[in-house]
């Protein structure tokens, strides 16, 4: 059983569409996450949730919506995607006492064209 | 703002122990260090962390200075599969505040 799943795990699209990844974690975690890596392969944190409550929102532009309709799912909504969203997104879990570490799932390679 | 700084790349030879250094020495005393890895297209992994005594588990060992201000990884009997890219990263240990991650160390692991 895959701890922290993310679909799909590629996305080609055009620019302008509209596009959704999801995530789902079976770890029973209270806190998710989203980041974003680029091109130059910095991590940087989107957002994170704590019993579905939007607790950290970095400076991302207002196309990427997240979504948690319960703990255990963080989705990643993205509006007139754009050349520069192009990058592998990463979804992560971890207790609130984040002692034993975030769980990170395997990535989404997004390819906006 | 970095607040911690680490060696670009580093080799070790496969079972051999690997040293991988950090400097964090701006840290604040509620502040943990925290290690993670990044196999090439995975996503990142936790390894160890820490406050201020030396921490060890199955993955790996972790030295922090009396003073705090630097700290060491060590993998004692590294393999192939331990090549990846290796982040220190300090941070409180609250959910308000989030894991940046830096640039890293690329350790490559030589047969």
């Amino acid at each position: 059983d895959t701890a922290v799943s993310q679909t799909p795990k590629y996305l080609v699209t055009q620019m302008g569409n509209d596009k959704s990844i999801k995530c789902e974690q079976n770890l029973g975690h209270d806190t998710m996450y989203w980041y974003k890596q680029d091109s130059k392969k910095f991590l940087k944190i989107m957002f994170s949730y704590n019993n579905k409550e939007l607790i950290i929102n970095e400076t991302v532009p207002n196309r990427f919506s997240p979504k948690s309709p319960d703990k255990a799912h963080l989705n990643l909504h993205i509006n007139s995607l754009e050349l520069g969203d192009s990058a592998v997104y990463f979804c992560a879990s971890s207790w609130t006492e984040t002692n034993y570490g975030y769980t990170f799932g395997s990535g989404t390679r997004l390819t906006v064209v | 703002d970095a607040k911690t700084t680490q060696p670009p790349s580093m080799d070790c030879a496969e079972g051999r122990a690997a040293n991988l250094p950090c400097n964090h020495s701006t840290i604040s005393g509620n502040e943990y260090v925290y290690w993670y890895r990044q196999i090439h297209s995975q996503g990142p992994q936790y390894i160890i962390h820490g406050l201020k005594n030396n921490e060890t588990n199955e993955m790996a060992s972790l030295i922090i200075t009396e003073d705090r201000k630097s700290s060491t990884l060590i993998l004692p009997h590294a393999t192939l599969r331990d090549t990846a890219v290796y982040y220190c990263i300090v941070r409180v240990d609250d959910s308000g505040y989030a894991l940046n991650f830096g640039k890293g160390t690329s350790l490559l692991v030589t047969p």
